[in-house]
C-alpha cells in the first residue's frame, strides 16, 4: 500500500521569499505525484503532477516539483511567493499498476505569508 | 463549462440521525470520488463510482455509503450519525477512474453533528 507523509504541517514564509514544501512517499511499485492547492473555504485544484518523464515537473502558479525515486521524495517550490499563495497544499501519491488505484493524499501543509 | 457542484454547502445534524449529500460532477465526468476532510486526519478517502459502479471503497464502517446515478451524478449517506462524523466532505470528479485524468474538486459540504 502507498503512503505519503507531509513533514511540516505549517509553514511560515515572507513574502517575496522561498519556500519549500517537503513530500515523502512509500511506495514498492511505481507511483504517480500529486500536489494540490485548498485555499480558504474552497475544494482542492491540481497545482502539479507526475506521471513519468522528466523528473523536474512545473505547475502553475510558478510552482515547481521535482521527483526524487532515490529519497521518494516530492518536494514542492516556488522561487517568491505572494501574499495570494496563502493557502494549505496537499501532496497525494496514486499506484496505476495497482488493481486498487485510489489517490492518498498527505495531510497537508499550511502555507503562511508573512508582510 | 460549469465545475462540480455539492448540495448543501452546509449541514447541521443530531447525533443518531441520517444525512444525504449530493454532488453533481463536470459535464461528461463519469467518475465520482468522495472524500472526508478533518483537522486531524486530513483527506481520507471514502469511495469511487464509475459508470453507476463502486469501483474503490476506503476504509469507513458501514454507515458511509454512497451511489451514483446514470447521469453520474452521486450521493453519499451517513446513517446513524457520530460526533466524530463532523468534518468536511468533499466530492471529486474526472473523465475516468485512473489517476491519469485529474480530479476536480467541489466545493465541500460542511456537516456538522452536534
Amino acid at each position: 500500500a502507498q503512503s505519503v507523509t507531509q513533514l511540516d504541517s505549517q509553514v511560515p514564509v515572507f513574502e517575496e521569499a522561498p519556500v519549500e514544501l517537503r513530500c515523502n512517499y512509500s511506495s514498492s511499485v511505481s507511483v504517480y505525484l500529486f500536489w494540490y492547492v485548498q485555499y480558504p473555504n474552497q475544494g482542492l485544484q491540481l497545482l502539479l503532477k507526475y506521471l513519468s518523464g522528466s523528473t523536474l515537473v512545473k505547475g502553475i502558479n510558478g510552482f515547481e516539483a521535482e521527483f526524487n525515486k532515490s529519497q521518494t521524495s516530492f518536494h514542492l517550490r516556488k522561487p517568491s511567493v505572494h501574499i495570494s499563495d496563502t493557502a494549505e497544499y496537499f501532496c497525494a501519491v496514486s499506484a496505476p499498476e495497482e488493481r486498487d488505484d485510489k489517490i492518498i493524499f498527505g495531510k497537508g501543509t499550511r502555507l503562511h505569508i508573512l508582510p | 463549462k460549469a465545475g462540480v457542484t455539492q448540495t448543501p454547502r452546509y449541514l447541521i445534524k443530531t447525533r443518531g440521525q441520517q444525512v444525504t449529500l449530493s454532488c453533481s460532477p463536470i459535464s461528461g465526468h463519469r467518475s465520482v470520488s468522495w472524500y472526508q476532510q478533518t483537522p486531524g486526519q486530513g483527506l481520507q478517502f471514502l469511495f469511487e463510482y464509475f459508470s453507476e459502479t463502486q469501483r474503490n471503497k476506503g476504509n469507513f464502517p458501514g454507515r458511509f455509503s454512497g451511489r451514483q446515478f446514470s447521469n453520474s451524478r452521486s450521493e453519499m449517506n451517513v446513517s446513524t450519525l457520530e460526533l466524530g462524523d463532523s468534518a468536511l466532505y468533499l466530492c471529486a470528479s474526472s473523465l475516468s477512474g485512473t489517476a491519469l485524468y485529474e480530479q476536480y474538486f467541489g466545493p465541500g459540504t460542511r456537516l456538522t453533528v452536534t
